[in-house]
Parts: C-alpha cells; sequence; structure tokens
C-alpha cells in the first residue's frame, strides 16, 4: 500500500501522559497536514507543513501540541500532558503541489484513535 | 470566516430512488467545494470536487453561488453507496480544508 500511513492506529492513554504520532505521507509529497475529528463532527485542520516548513497552525493547537517534519518526509504530533478532551481521531493527510500545479488533492491516511482515560 | 453546513446527519433511501446530499457554504469569495466519502472501515477519499465538473459513480455536484449550495446528487441509489458523506471547502489562496459535520447515507435493498 503506498498510501499515507499512521501509527499507532490505537492509542490509549492516561490523562496527564504524553503522546507521539507518526505520519508517514505519500513518496514525493511535498504537503502534509494534521486534522482532528471528534465524534459526529468532520475533521477539523490542526496545522500544514510545506516541506519541513511548518506554514500555519490553528487555535485548535494548543501549547501542549508541537508537530514536526523534520526532513520533509515522515512527520510526528506529539501532545503532551494529555486531557480527556484530546480523546479524537488524528488525521493526516498528504498532497503535491509544484509550479504548474492548478488542482490539489489531499489524500488521507486511516488516523490514529486516541482515547484519554 | 469560512463555514460548510450539511443539514442532514442521516439519510436513507431506497435502492434505485434518487439521492441529494445537501451542502451549504459561507466563504466571502470563491472556494472551491470537495465532497469527500468515508465507506465503512475505510479511509477518507475524495468522491469530486467542483472545479472538474466529472461524474464519480454515478454522483454529481453543481457549485450554485447564488445559494452557495454544493449539493451531491445522484439518479439511481446503490447499495455501495451507502458510506458517511462530508462536503468541504477550501478558501481561495488556501490550502486547509474545512469539512462540515457529514452526511450518513444509508441505502435501503
Amino acid at each position: 500500500d503506498t498510501g499515507v500511513s499512521q501509527d499507532p492506529r490505537h492509542k490509549i492513554t492516561k490523562r496527564g501522559q504524553n503522546v507521539t504520532f507518526r505520519c508517514d505521507p505519500i513518496s514525493e509529497h511535498n504537503r502534509l497536514y494534521w486534522y482532528r475529528q471528534t465524534l459526529g463532527q468532520g475533521p477539523e485542520f490542526l496545522t500544514y507543513f510545506q516541506n519541513e516548513a511548518q506554514l500555519e497552525k490553528s487555535r485548535l493547537l494548543s501549547d501542549r501540541f508541537s508537530a514536526e517534519r523534520p526532513k520533509g518526509s515522515f512527520s510526528t504530533l506529539e501532545i503532551q500532558r494529555t486531557e480527556q478532551g484530546d480523546s479524537a481521531m488524528y488525521l493526516c493527510a498528504s498532497s503535491f503541489w509544484g509550479q504548474g500545479s492548478y488542482q490539489e488533492t489531499q489524500y488521507f491516511g486511516p488516523g490514529t484513535r486516541l482515547l484519554v482515560l | 470566516a469560512q463555514r460548510v453546513t450539511q443539514p442532514e446527519k442521516l439519510l436513507s433511501v431506497f435502492k434505485g430512488a434518487p439521492v441529494e446530499l445537501k451542502c451549504n457554504y459561507s466563504y466571502s469569495g470563491s472556494p472551491e467545494l470537495f465532497w469527500y466519502v468515508q465507506y465503512s472501515r475505510q479511509r477518507l477519499q475524495l468522491l469530486l470536487r467542483h472545479i472538474s465538473r466529472e461524474s464519480i459513480k454515478g454522483f454529481t455536484a453543481d457549485l450554485n453561488k447564488g445559494e452557495t449550495s454544493f449539493h451531491l446528487k445522484k439518479p439511481f441509489a446503490q447499495e455501495e453507496d451507502s458510506a458517511m458523506y462530508y462536503c468541504a471547502l477550501m478558501g481561495a489562496g488556501s490550502y486547509q480544508l474545512t469539512f462540515g459535520k457529514g452526511t450518513k447515507l444509508s441505502v435501503i435493498p
């Protein structure tokens, strides 16, 4: 499968613990996105990378959240001091955008489901 | 602020009946509109975008700027169309998608 992959697929943690999720985008995709989806809602944008640069962060991304994409390939999303309200599906998406592109399609991964007890 | 509204959480239709999934948006400008679909136990995937003006799996959607709507239609529903459908908007010069809450389509055999 050459699509976007995410690890782990499920994570159960206790309140106050730190968790880290990984996203591997489609090879050669230069854009990478993180979204969060809570029950009954559509995905909500969290942050976006163009290559290794983090260009936008949503106000949903509190100081406890940090995302990196160190070499412009895979990305990690860390949540420190987790709270029960962080329980959600965390989705990663990737796309390619370059000179001459006129359409962009975001391809989504399967998500990481986080449950904070 | 941009917003996408999908008024129906659940839509049930009989096989062979027409389907219309409603989507209204709020955006001051010219957005790009999308429909994403999530089949059971599968990842979210793009179904169609307004700019392509194409029909995918028999579905079409027309952007109505006057009514700020982008309803998804199919003349004859099939059982395999049962899924969660999300309408999404991308603002001009933007890269983030704003999604609606989704409509679950159930096609009754």
